[in-house]
Formats: C-alpha cells, sequence, structure tokens
C-alpha cells in the first residue's frame, strides 16, 4: 500500500526566507506527484505537477523535483511572503489506479 | 472559466438522516473524484468515475455510501444513515481523460459535514 509522508509537520519561517519542503512515498510505481495548496477552509490549489518521466517543474517562486527512484520529491519556495501561508500537501497518482494518496501535509507559516 | 463547483458549502444534520452531496465538475473534464478529508485522517479517496466506464469505487468506507454521475457531468454522493464518524470536508476533483499521468486534478472548495 502507498504510503506518503511529509515532513515537517509544521514550519514558521520570517519573511524573506528560502525554504523547502520534503515529501517521500514509498511506492515508486507512479504516474506523477502533485503538490497542492489548502487555505484554511478552502479547497485544494493545484501548484504543480511532475511527471514520473520528469526531475523537475518550475512556476515563478516555485520549485519542484522528483527523484522517482528514491522515492522524493521537495518544494523549494524563494523568497518567502506571508501570502504563501498555508498547508502545502504532495499527492502521489500510482500506476496501479487512478486516485491521489496523499501526504498528511506541511503547515507553514511565514511571519512579517 | 468555471472551476469545479459543490453544494452545499456546509450541512448539519441529525444522526442517522440521510444526506446529498452534489459536484459540479469542469466543463470537458471526463474523470470525477470524490475525496474526505477528516481530523486525523488526512485526504483519502472515496471513488472515482470516468467517461462511462464503471466507477472504482473501492475507496468508499461502507455501504452507506454511493455516488451516481448523470449523463457525464454532476455527480452526487449519498450518505446515509449517518454517523458522527462521517464529519468530514467532501471534496470533489476533476480532470481531462487520464491514462497518461499528465493532467493534474482541479478540487473543489469542499462541503463541510457536521453530524450531530
Amino acid at each position: 500500500k502507498q504510503e506518503v509522508t511529509q515532513i515537517p509537520a509544521a514550519l514558521s519561517v520570517p519573511e524573506g526566507e528560502n525554504l523547502v519542503l520534503n515529501c517521500s512515498f514509498t511506492d515508486s510505481a507512479i504516474y506523477n506527484l502533485q503538490w497542492f495548496r489548502q487555505d484554511p477552509g478552502k479547497g485544494l490549489t493545484s501548484l504543480l505537477l511532475i511527471q514520473s518521466s520528469q526531475r523537475e517543474q518550475t512556476s515563478g517562486r516555485l520549485n519542484a523535483s522528483l527523484d522517482k527512484s528514491s522515492g522524493r520529491s521537495t518544494l523549494y519556495i524563494a523568497a518567502s511572503q506571508p501570502g504563501d501561508s498555508a498547508t502545502y500537501l504532495c499527492a502521489v497518482e500510482e500506476t496501479s489506479g487512478s486516485r491521489l494518496t496523499f501526504g498528511e501535509g506541511t503547515q507553514l507559516t511565514v511571519n512579517p | 472559466g468555471a472551476g469545479v463547483s459543490q453544494s452545499p458549502s456546509n450541512k448539519v444534520t441529525e444522526k442517522g438522516k440521510d444526506v446529498e452531496l452534489r459536484c459540479d465538475p469542469i466543463s470537458g473534464h471526463t474523470a470525477l473524484y470524490w475525496y474526505r478529508q477528516s481530523l486525523g485522517q488526512g485526504l483519502e479517496f472515496l471513488i472515482y468515475f470516468q467517461g462511462n466506464s464503471a466507477p472504482d469505487k473501492s475507496g468508499l468506507p461502507s455501504d452507506r455510501f454511493s455516488a451516481e454521475r448523470t449523463g457525464g457531468s454532476v455527480s452526487t454522493l449519498t450518505i446515509q444513515r449517518t454517523q458522527q464518524e462521517d464529519s468530514a470536508v467532501y471534496l470533489c476533483a476533476s480532470s481531462l481523460y487520464r491514462g497518461t499521468g499528465r493532467v493534474a486534478q482541479y478540487f473543489g472548495p469542499g462541503t463541510r459535514l457536521l453530524v450531530l
């Protein structure tokens, strides 16, 4: 059974810092890995999708990498801003089914 | 264009009552998913619809849960004889046809269900 783990569970940083969120998964037979953002009381916003054949994806200040063989992904946020405060979730889509398996999330707080 | 919409946004019900939750996917998206997000359980898959194929119901927690998708568009998730442990946020997502793993799932705002 696929298990997805995110470290750390919570992170508090001052504005302007660069930071890294980590995600690991146990079964490397995946189609893709997605990073989402969830604001309190809201749904999920898709940030980046990395296909299994890709190494990284970039969008603005966000960069996500994928090492499928080791079962790891990182989300790098450059020059963090208070508006980045949210819970960040990673999820994998396995080749054996059409569902996403989610990690527990990292709750990020960026202090002004 | 419009994103995934869900209704109601909040629902409070009494234990034992039935509830229906609605999802309107993004126009043109043939795949539709239901997930549940509850405290201590994280986000878990419930059911998946793809076109006219038989749905993948393997994530439904009990036979009190059912879902249908009419006309390949709108979906309704029904919970019969609700229990307090059904209290959670129910999220719907849609995506273009799958099979390649190249497309993202787009989520609605969710329905917050509270069973008293």
